[in-house]
């Protein structure tokens, strides 16, 4: 079955301890990105990446960051987590970048920084 | 930072009557798309409709695009409990070399059975 898989699914953390959450897709696409989702504020893209080793900001990358050694593979680090990272985020992955196919997104991972 | 909105923000309606939705947007584009999201879960892709493409349909759903004044409006007729959930319309950017999908706030749409 095609899809995105994020873990974890929710954490509970303190200020300043570093964690990763990991994004894995199995279909084999190029595209991938970590968006975080809050009240009011629609989905604001953190980071995206084109391919292996092509990483690039997106809107909100203070805090945030990512690596892409493999194609399946997209982990979102945050090395010192603040409360105002408390939020939902979401992994996606499209068979075609530059915003022009579908996102199949991962189901969320939400996160309470303490 | 340029970003899509979607009117209304919440809409109430009775199962069987349609729902529409309105997304409007700020730049120039080459596609716009629509995607759903039930309560904290991820975004499921609805339908994707190209610059110039007027109208699509998929199956109960319709969309409309008017590159003209920038909006796009999603209607599903027959609405059922099941399409409540919320909506989002995302179009794609091209800005200093950053490619970007913007995505609206959504509008939370309640089916009452």
């Amino acid at each position: 079955e095609a899809q995105v898989t994020q873990n974890p699914r929710y954490l509970i953390t303190v200020t300043g301890k570093k964690l990763t959450v990991t994004c894995s897709q199995n279909m084999n696409h190029e595209y991938m990105s970590w968006y975080r989702q809050d009240p009011g504020l629609g989905l604001r893209q953190i980071y995206y990446s084109m391919n292996v080793e092509v990483t690039d900001k997106g809107d909100v990358p203070e805090g945030y960051k990512v690596s892409r050694k493999e194609k399946r593979n997209f982990p979102l680090i945050l090395e010192s987590p603040s409360p105002n990272q408390t939020s939902l985020y979401f992994c996606a992955s499209s068979s075609q970048g530059r915003g022009t196919g579908e996102l199949f997104f991962g189901e969320g991972s939400r996160l309470t920084v303490l | 930072s340029q970003q899509g909105e979607e009117d209304p923000q919440a809409l109430s309606i009775q199962e069987g009557e349609n729902a529409t939705m309105n997304c409007s947007y700020k730049t120039s584009i080459n596609n716009l798309q629509w995607y759903r999201q039930n309560s904290g879960r991820g975004l499921v892709h609805l339908i994707l409709i190209r610059s110039n493409e007027r109208e699509k349909h998929s199956g109960r759903l319709r969309v409309t695009l008017d590159t003209s004044k920038k909006s796009s409006s999603l209607l599903i007729t027959a609405s059922r409990a099941a399409d409540t959930a919320s909506y989002f319309c995302a179009t794609d950017s091209y800005t200093s070399g950053t490619y970007k999908y913007i995505f609206g706030t959504g509008t939370r749409l309640k089916v009452l059975a």
